[in-house]
């Protein structure tokens, strides 16, 4: 079942924030994070396997809440390289990979 | 970390053809993953393959258009086969990297036009 994530595009100045949510309607065993620039294959960001963590990448951090239900992924002061379509992949134990539909985050000077 | 070469990273088709996409991983892993992506879309799984078993297809997608083998533990193929205009889109392989490291790595990716 595909993790409903949301908003669809952002659109950022340098220096701004942003925070995509992923949610699923049941517990689930994982959450990734990845990002692909246009023309590239996705780049695996992080993953989150408990309930309650938080985890940061330089100042891209992302939590998964208590029920392992929803992950938000945080990007803070963003650069123009944080550009590109942001995607959350959600496991079920003994399940594969499913994406979000994406959020496409444009950062401009 | 494991590194996945995809080919050929585009081709143009045409209709009623086939085409057959590699992907050889540079370390052995259990599964792998065939995903497409369409332009602007997200990533739809097509099928998980197990080394020394049959594929395991993704509702809708069936076996005989979208074959695919895995004869050992660092290399399988996805056949697009009769294409149609319908199935111009961007392939992608993946693997599992499991603990310590975890995440996905994929493939750069098959980008198919079809005519």
């Amino acid at each position: 079942q595909q993790p409903v994530q949301s908003p669809q595009a952002v659109i950022l100045r340098e220096g701004e924030d942003a925070v995509i949510n992923c949610s699923s309607s049941k517990a689930l065993y994982s959450v990734h994070w990845y990002r692909q620039k246009h023309g590239e294959a996705p780049v695996f960001l992080m993953i989150l396997l408990k309930g309650g963590e938080q985890k940061g990448h330089e100042k891209i951090s992302a939590s998964f809440n208590e029920k392992k239900q929803q992950s938000s992924l945080y990007l803070t002061a963003s650069q123009l390289s944080y550009s590109g379509t942001y995607f959350c992949g959600t496991e079920r134990v003994g399940n594969d990979m499913r994406f979000g539909a994406g959020t496409r985050l444009t950062v401009k000077p | 970390s494991a590194v996945i070469s995809q080919k050929p990273s585009r081709d143009i088709c045409q209709r009623g053809t086939s085409l057959t996409i590699q992907c050889q991983v540079d370390s052995q892993v259990t599964m792998m993953f065939w995903y497409r992506q369409q332009p602007g879309q997200s990533l739809t799984l097509i099928a998980t393959a197990n080394q020394g078993s049959e594929a395991t297809y993704e509702s809708g997608f069936v076996i005989d258009k979208f074959p695919i083998s895995r004869p050992n533990l660092t290399f399988s193929t996805l056949t697009v086969s009769n294409m149609s205009p319908e199935d111009s889109s961007i392939y992608l392989c993946s693997i599992d990297r499991g603990a310590p490291n975890y995440g996905y790595t994929f493939g750069s990716g098959t980008r198919l036009t079809v005519v």
